[in-house]
């Protein structure tokens, strides 16, 4: 059975400094996704990483995908308040038709 | 605009009484996706159907039924045999089609209490 974690679950920052969310699952995958949830909202696509070594970036975020470690880190550049949000990592099911979600992690940037 | 939507929006079950809640979907998307989100924990998927007229349970399917006669709707019903209700509701849906490529999309959401 696929079981997806994520650390920490919980954040909080000082703005401008630099930290890593961690996602780990138990069983082979390469399609992982991330995904960003403002407090009351939908959750919002971030990045979508579908081999060994990828890595994609937008703004002050930047994934990466290592599916022999089954690890995906989600790198925060020089935080701002405008991230505090929860982040979520899903993977995709050995068959694909479904996803599995970490607990999210919950980001406080503090001014 | 294409998109999901998601009604309503706020929904107070009585104790005894079957609630439903609505997801259309104008993407032309083929799988549709409803999951259950509790505080501290994440996502956990009730029920999904990749096809019209057809569809799978997740892990938390017990208490609930959907139904599938449409492309474009995904229809949930909570009932009375689920005990513990009170949740905020996710719709999505996602592009088969296009490969893996493409994420789930996501809705508003229904927040869901008992009265």
């Amino acid at each position: 059975e696929l079981k997806v974690e994520q650390n920490p679950l919980f954040l909080s920052m000082q703005e401008g400094k630099n930290y890593t969310i961690y996602c780990n699952y138990s069983t082979t995958s390469d399609r992982l996704y991330w995904y960003r949830q403002d407090p009351g909202k939908s959750l919002e696509s971030l990045f979508v990483l579908l081999s060994n070594g990828a890595v994609k970036q937008e703004g002050r975020l930047m994934a990466s995908l290592d599916t022999k470690a089954r690890l995906s880190t989600l790198h925060i550049t020089a935080a701002v308040h405008d991230l505090s949000a929860t982040y979520f990592c899903a993977v995709d099911n050995s068959r694909g038709n479904k996803l599995v979600f970490g607990a999210g992690t919950i980001l406080r940037v503090k001014s | 605009d294409g998109g999901i939507t998601q009604s309503p929006k706020y929904l107070f079950r009585k104790e005894g009484q079957n609630v439903t809640l609505s997801c259309e979907q104008n993407l032309n998307h083929d799988a549709m996706y409803w999951y259950r989100q509790d505080p501290g924990q994440g996502l956990r998927l009730i029920y999904y159907s990749q096809i019209v007229n057809d569809f799978q349970k997740g892990d938390i399917a017990e208490g609930y039924s959907v139904s599938r006669e449409k492309k474009e709707s995904f229809p949930l019903t909570v009932t009375s045999a689920q005990k513990n209700p009170t949740a905020f509701y996710l719709c999505a849906s996602r592009t088969i089609l296009q490969g893996p490529e493409q994420p789930q999309h996501f809705g508003d959401g229904t927040r869901l209490s008992i009265l």
